[in-house]
C-alpha cells in the first residue's frame, strides 16, 4: 500500500480518557502534518514534522495534545483527559519536498466520537 | 491570524451549468494549492499555483492565482455529477518561515442531474 494510513479509523470514548492516533505516511515522505476537521468546515491545523522535527504546533494545540514522530517515520497523536469538543476528523497528510512546497497526500482520517 | 475565506459557502447548479469559487487571504500566499474532499473522503490534491497572475487549466477546471498572490479562483466549466464535492483551497505565508498551510473555509458544491 502506497498511500497515507491512519489507525484507527474510528474511536469512540468517554470524556476523560487518553486516546492516540497513529499516522503511517507514504515512504520517504519528510514532511507530516496533522489537521483537525469538523463537519463543515475546512481542515484545521494542528501540527506539523520535518522528518524527526516537529516544527510548529498551533494554539490550538493545548498541552493535553502531543504529537511525535520518532525517527522520521510513522507519528502519533495524543489526546488526554478528552472533552467532548475534541469530537472529529483527525487527518494526518505527508509530503515530498525539498525546501518548496509540495502537494498534501491524506489519509482517510481518524473519526473521534467523546461521549 | 492569517485566514483563507471561501465564497460561496455552498452552491448548487443544474447538471452543464458553470461553477466558480472564490479563495480570498487576509495576507500575501506564497503559493495556493486547490483540493477537492467528495463526501465521506479526504481532501485530494488538484492543483498548485506559485506565480503572480498564474492560470493553469485541468480539462473543465480553470484554476488562476491573483495578481497580489492574496487571492485565487476555480472555475468549473459545464458541470458533471462527478465534480459534487467541498473544494479547498490551501495556502502559507511566505514569511512564517514553515510550511503551514492553511486551509479555506471550502465551498460545498452539488451537482442535480
Amino acid at each position: 500500500d502506497t498511500g497515507v494510513s491512519q489507525n484507527p479509523r474510528h474511536k469512540i470514548t468517554k470524556r476523560g480518557q487518553n486516546v492516540t492516533f497513529r499516522c503511517d505516511p507514504i515512504s520517504e515522505h519528510n514532511r507530516l502534518y496533522w489537521y483537525r476537521q469538523t463537519l463543515g468546515q475546512g481542515p484545521e491545523f494542528l501540527t506539523y514534522f520535518q522528518n524527526e522535527a516537529q516544527l510548529e504546533k498551533s494554539r490550538l494545540l493545548s498541552d493535553r495534545f502531543s504529537a511525535e514522530r520518532p525517527k522520521g517515520s510513522f507519528s502519533t497523536l495524543e489526546i488526554q483527559r478528552t472533552e467532548q469538543g475534541d469530537s472529529a476528523m483527525y487527518l494526518c497528510a505527508s509530503s515530498f519536498t525539498r525546501g518548496e512546497a509540495g502537494e498534501l497526500f491524506f489519509g482517510e482520517g481518524s473519526r473521534l466520537t467523546v461521549l | 491570524g492569517q485566514q483563507v475565506m471561501q465564497i460561496p459557502q455552498y452552491q448548487h447548479v443544474q447538471e452543464g451549468e458553470d461553477f466558480t469559487t472564490y479563495c480570498n487571504s487576509s495576507t500575501t500566499l506564497s503559493n495556493i494549492q486547490w483540493y477537492k474532499q467528495r463526501p465521506g473522503g479526504h481532501p485530494v490534491f488538484l492543483i498548485q499555483l506559485v506565480k503572480s497572475g498564474e492560470v493553469k487549466k485541468q480539462k473543465r477546471l480553470t484554476f488562476q492565482f491573483g495578481e497580489a498572490k492574496k487571492n485565487s479562483s476555480l472555475h468549473i466549466t459545464a458541470t458533471q455529477t462527478t465534480d459534487v464535492g467541498t473544494y479547498f483551497c490551501a495556502g502559507f505565508h511566505p514569511t512564517s518561515g514553515t510550511y503551514k498551510y492553511i486551509f479555506g473555509t471550502g465551498t460545498r458544491l452539488k451537482v442535480l442531474a
